[in-house]
């Protein structure tokens, strides 16, 4: 069964400190993979995307993902968090660039002053 | 380019009354699609649409869900005899054709007394 798995349902972390938020899939091919933020409100953007090639992708606001296949996990980093990084954050994946995404349920960012 | 729009923003009805939401698509996005968001949890597809086609319906769209897209451009999702497990946020999103990004709408957030 295809399935995406945020084990971290709420993090806490001080501005300025470094962020890594878990994400793991199951899927039977070759996954696409996403990184999605959503901001209360707001709809649901994009951060970043990976489908083939380099395995550490860059993304919008200094965002980073890097795909380890063999672990099945596609884990967000950045370097740097800053007060208005506090969202919702979704890692989905999909069969192809354009078809249907599947999410994981999300990662709540707080992020302490 | 305005982004996707949906229309309403809320929508509180009594369980058993009949619903419709509409979606309209970033010009020249010939993919649309719909997804379901539950309190703390991740967006769950329920369909989509290649122009005026419906592709693909999840089986969690149960047949009280029906979604239209006549001319290919907007999009209705219509929820017959609501009940209050309906109550959820109610997302759209457009791609354009082999571009690899779906474009989210803000919601619609539907509240069944």
């Amino acid at each position: 069964a295809q399935s995406v798995t945020q084990p971290d349902i709420h993090i806490t972390v001080s501005e300025g400190a470094s962020l890594e938020l878990r994400c793991n899939y199951s899927y039977g091919a070759t996954p696409y993979l996403f990184w999605y933020v959503q901001s209360p409100g707001q709809g649901l953007q994009l951060l970043l995307k990976y489908f083939s090639g380099d395995t550490l992708v860059q993304g919008i606001k200094g965002f980073e993902a890097e795909f380890k296949r063999s672990q099945s996990s596609f884990n967000l980093r950045k370097p740097s968090v800053h007060w208005s990084d506090a969202a919702e954050y979704f890692c989905a994946v999909g069969a192809s660039s354009a078809g249907k995404l599947i999410f994981g349920q999300g990662t709540t960012l707080q992020v302490k002053p | 380019d305005t982004g996707v729009s949906q229309d309403p923003r809320h929508k509180i009805t009594k369980r058993g009354q009949n619903v419709t939401f509409r979606c309209d698509p970033i010009s020249e996005h010939n993919r649309l699609y719909w997804y379901r968001q539950t309190l703390g949890q991740g967006p769950e597809f329920l369909t989509y649409f290649q122009n005026e086609a419906q592709l693909e319906k999840s089986r969690l769209l149960s047949d009280r869900f029906s979604a239209e897209r006549p001319k290919g451009s907007f999009s209705t999702l219509e929820i017959q005899r609501t009940e209050q497990g309906d109550s959820a946020m109610y997302l759209c999103a457009s791609s354009q054709p082999l571009v690899d990004e779906q474009f989210f709408g803000p919601g619609t957030r539907l509240t069944v007394l």
